[in-house]
């Protein structure tokens, strides 16, 4: 089975940086997905990280060390609108039962 | 872009009864999920489809939840009889295989209110 967490709640401040952790415990690892959720809409996809490293995409950007089962996404230069709900999700490897299992979501609020 | 496309957006029905959630993914996907996701929850899958067959269904309710995706194309979630605690948002996603780093992409979901 795979077990995935991350904090419930952040709160940060406009312009600042956040970094949100996941950590995962799995039964075998293809790879590891963050995704941003607004409230009542469908998460959006945001990185994917397969190998140990930085992802950067704009202000947004994804480690991933697979010997630790850890995860972090760091958002730079806050904006308001980035208050979302963040999701971590692992995907299993090929054949396995429920081959991407998602956190339960890090609530991040930017205060003005 | 093409997208997901879910019906209906929001859903209220009473205990008992019968309910129904339709999904059209984008075209060429072979892959398609439906998840279910309670307020405050990340999503939680409830059957996986790859073109028509059921990949993975083991954590489907299956005494009163049936998917079906006959033509391997679109696909249909059903709830009977509906109990309370089925209220959630019910989220279908598709990707083109469902390996790999292929990212999914996910409908706009159907908000269910169990009375």
């Amino acid at each position: 089975g795979q077990n995935i967490d991350q904090p419930t709640e952040m709160t940060a401040t406009e312009g600042a940086i956040v970094q949100i952790n996941c950590t995962y415990q799995t039964s075998g690892f293809n790879g590891l997905f963050w995704y941003q959720q607004h409230a009542g809409e469908a998460p959006t996809f945001l990185s994917y990280n397969v190998l140990d490293g930085l992802e950067e995409k704009g202000r947004f950007s994804s480690f991933l060390s697979r010997s630790k089962g850890y995860s972090y996404l760091l958002l730079k230069e806050l904006q308001m609108k980035d208050s979302a709900s963040y999701l971590c999700a692992v995907r299993s490897l090929p054949g396995s039962a429920r081959q991407l299992t998602f956190g339960s979501g890090t609530q991040l609020t930017v205060l003005p | 872009e093409a997208e997901v496309a879910q019906s209906p957006r929001y859903k209220i029905t009473e205990k008992s009864q019968a309910v129904a959630f339709w999904c059209d993914p984008i075209s060429g996907h072979a892959t398609l999920y439906w998840y279910r996701q309670i307020l405050g929850q990340g999503p939680e899958l409830l059957v996986q489809f790859q073109d028509e067959s059921v990949v993975d269904d083991s954590q489907l309710p299956k005494d009163r939840f049936s998917a079906e995706r006959l033509k391997g194309v679109d696909s249909t979630l059903k709830i009977q009889p509906a109990e309370l605690g089925d209220s959630a948002m019910y989220l279908c996603a598709s990707s083109p295989t469902g390996t790999g780093q292929e990212k999914l992409f996910f409908g706009s979901g159907t908000q269910l209110s169990v009375l």
